[in-house]
């Protein structure tokens, strides 16, 4: 399965001021996904990203806010833009494996951000 | 509205024995689901996929059930041992490839 190097691991930011987190796959894929964990809360979906189209925003998610890039097809960013504490969550990348043979999903480590 | 909810109550169980995590859905037909073990501060980490026209479907000790009928997942682990304790995800998807989680369950498995 692929391999996800996501960072920064975590960070500490100031309320006003925005945050870019990078996700770098070892192989070629079509879709990325971005996700958000609150703390004691599962997973939930903010956008797929396709390269070399625009990203698709899940209910309740902004590009405004939450600016994706997909450059090519082993790279994406997602930033939190504008912050304020109820940002503080962790930001999970996420792509597909085994293609349409489907082998489950492989997540990055995740980013743990914590805004004050 | 689309709903995933799995127990949200701790499980825990004594080593050895077989630990049973349900996930039920609403407002899905899902063409497969998903489990995945997440460990604090981690990523989930994919563990079993079972497809709608499946079953059963077992990876060493980890067994999945899939009930399209009941809307039901059941997730066992045989055998349990402590390095089993961790929180354990339902995932599914309605349509495409985006996937949707539920809350998880706790698992802890005491010696």
């Amino acid at each position: 399965s692929a391999v996800i190097s996501q960072k920064p691991s975590r960070d500490i930011c100031q309320r006003g001021t925005s945050l870019t987190i990078q996700c770098q796959v070892d192989s070629q894929v079509t879709m990325m996904f971005w996700y958000r964990q609150q703390p004691g809360q599962s997973l939930t979906l903010i956008a797929t990203a396709n390269q070399g189209s625009e990203a698709t925003y899940e209910s309740g998610f902004v590009i405004d806010k939450f600016p994706i890039s997909r450059p090519n097809l082993t790279f994406s960013t997602l930033t939190v833009s504008n912050m304020s504490p109820e940002d503080s969550s962790i930001y999970l990348c996420s792509v597909v494996s085994g293609g349409v043979n489907l082998s489950g999903y492989t997540f990055g480590s995740g980013t743990r951000l914590t805004v004050v | 509205s689309q709903k995933i909810e799995q127990n949200s109550e701790a499980l825990n169980i004594q080593e050895g024995k077989t630990a049973t995590l349900t996930c039920n859905y609403t407002n899905y037909s899902p063409a497969y689901l998903q489990w995945y073990r997440q460990d604090p501060g981690r990523g989930p980490v994919f563990l079993l996929l079972i497809r709608e026209n499946e079953k059963e479907k077992r990876k060493e000790r980890l067994k999945v059930t899939f009930d399209t009928t009941l809307k039901q997942s059941l997730f066992h682990i045989t055998a349990s041992q402590p390095a089993d304790s961790a929180t354990y995800l339902c995932a599914l998807s309605n349509s495409g490839y985006a996937l949707n989680f539920g809350k998880g369950t706790s698992l802890l498995v005491t010696p």
